[in-house]
């Protein structure tokens, strides 16, 4: 049973545009949430999380929004740059839980 | 570059053999954990050691084994091994001896393909 789902296994987006990678959650303990970056050939690398008691939290061009009562959660990536192709994994913790991933969704952002 | 080494990164073997993937983790980081991805599937939690001893147990099954030695690197054995057993494995670290609340720095991963 996949508590942490991404629904969509691929996103296709032009340079400068904005890319918005969703998540959704059926576990209502889950208090921490986190967005893994993966390029091929490479482990996962962290990007960037959010805590429960928070609804939106941004590093540079990623804004990662928590919507609580939705169990729903979004990386927002603006602008898109080439670079940023790779497959995301959103992930979630409750307390002092191991993370639980999702499957991915592999971004392809085209000049 | 995460500081978390695993080897090898490539292993091919015959169903029925057993394997053992190695992992150190960062300078450090007293929690290693071990992840399994299969094809079309996500990151699923196999185990978690914390300073030498078992934390976390998460879908790991029984043909599959793991420990950390007192240098923190740790081994993952898998015995009799299945077609379905081919998949990616990462190893990752951490410093605190819960993940949730804490970054997991990941390895490369170890490409087991079982024939």
């Amino acid at each position: 049973d996949q508590q942490v789902k991404q629904n969509s296994p691929s996103l296709s987006v032009q340079e400068g545009r904005i890319s918005i990678l969703n998540c959704d959650y059926t576990n209502s303990m889950f208090d921490y949430f986190l967005w893994y970056k993966k390029y091929p050939a490479e482990g996962p690398t962290f990007l960037i999380s959010i805590s429960s008691i928070k609804d939106k939290n941004e590093d540079g061009r990623f804004t990662v929004f928590l919507n609580k009562s939705a169990k729903h959660l979004s990386l927002h990536i603006v602008p898109s740059q080439p670079g940023d192709s790779a497959v995301y994994f959103c992930a979630a913790a409750s307390g002092y839980s191991t993370l639980t991933f999702g499957k991915g969704t592999m971004l392809l952002v085209s000049p | 570059d995460s500081g978390v080494t695993q080897t090898p990164k490539h292993l091919i073997t015959a169903t029925g053999q057993r394997v053992t993937l190695r992992c150190s983790p960062r300078s450090g980081d007293l929690s290693v954990y071990w992840y399994q991805q299969s094809l079309d599937q996500g990151l699923q939690f196999l185990i978690q050691y914390y300073n030498g001893e078992e934390r976390a147990k998460g879908n790991i099954l029984e043909r599959f084994s793991a420990q950390q030695f007192p240098d923190l690197h740790s081994e993952l054995n898998l015995s009799s091994l299945e077609l379905g057993d081919s998949a990616l494995y990462f190893c990752a670290s951490s410093v605190v001896g819960q993940g949730g609340a804490g970054e997991l720095f990941f390895g490369e991963g170890s490409r087991l393909t079982v024939l």
